[in-house]
């Protein structure tokens, strides 16, 4: 059974940072792309990150472009999102999810979520 | 505003059907990216329900079907079931933006 878990969320201030993983069992991490969703309270999904299997190709969205940088690591079956700069808009739950395939493709698994809130 | 536009919410009785609506534009679902659907019930985490315009995945009820044309794309469910009350996102790549978009999401109601 596919299980993606995260962790590493909680209360931070305006302009810190913060560093979600992303914990991966049931499939082979290494054969996949990664990607990274938040929600924001009462909110719609926004797409933020996505991450290939070398990690040789990487996008962001916009809104976390050179704040966010999203990482890998294959030999421990784990995925990353070192959070700077928070912005009270980033306050969300953020999801990881398992690519189906490149970037323009979908996510066919989903873990739980962990909630980023930043507030001072 | 979302790249991808979806009605705010839906309702219908039980059994009855119920389509949600995906309006995209020139540069993703008209430039021939594919649409993905998510239902997202309460609490939970989003469950992939749609994907390449118009598959199932396994444990899908075939009450769940979607199609795509040209700059849009439907969800629709038949045989309406209280559990089928969630939220539901359509999903594609916009190459304007570089970038994979949501649409804003629709709420179901079971009346």
């Amino acid at each position: 059974e596919v299980q993606l878990v995260e962790s590493g969320g909680g209360l931070v201030q305006p302009g810190g940072s913060l560093r979600l993983s992303c914990a991966a069992s049931g499939f082979t991490f290494i054969n996949y792309n990664m990607i990274w969703v938040r929600q924001a309270p009462g909110k719609g999904l926004e797409w933020v990150s996505y991450i290939s299997t070398t990690s040789r190709t990487i996008y962001y969205a916009d809104s976390v472009k050179g704040r966010f940088t999203v990482s890998r690591d294959n030999a421990e079956n784990s995925l990353f999102l070192q959070m700077n700069s928070l912005r009270a808009e980033d306050t969300a739950v953020y999801y990881c999810a398992r690519s189906r395939g490149i970037v323009t493709t979908g996510a066919d698994s989903w873990g739980q979520g962990t909630l980023v809130t930043v507030s001072s | 505003q979302s790249v991808l536009t979806q009605p705010p919410s839906v309702s219908g009785a039980p059994g009855q059907r119920v389509t949600i609506s995906c309006t995209g534009s020139s540069s993703n679902l008209g430039a021939g990216y594919d649409v993905y659907w998510y239902q997202q019930l309460p609490g939970t985490a989003p469950k992939l329900l749609i994907y390449l315009n118009n598959n199932r995945p396994s444990g899908v009820p075939d009450r769940f079907s979607a199609s795509k044309s040209g700059t849009s794309a439907s969800l629709a469910i038949t045989g309406l079931q209280a559990e089928d009350e969630a939220d539901y996102y359509c999903q594609s790549y916009d190459i304007s933006l570089s970038a994979s978009v949501f649409g804003g999401g629709t709420k179901l109601t079971v009346l």
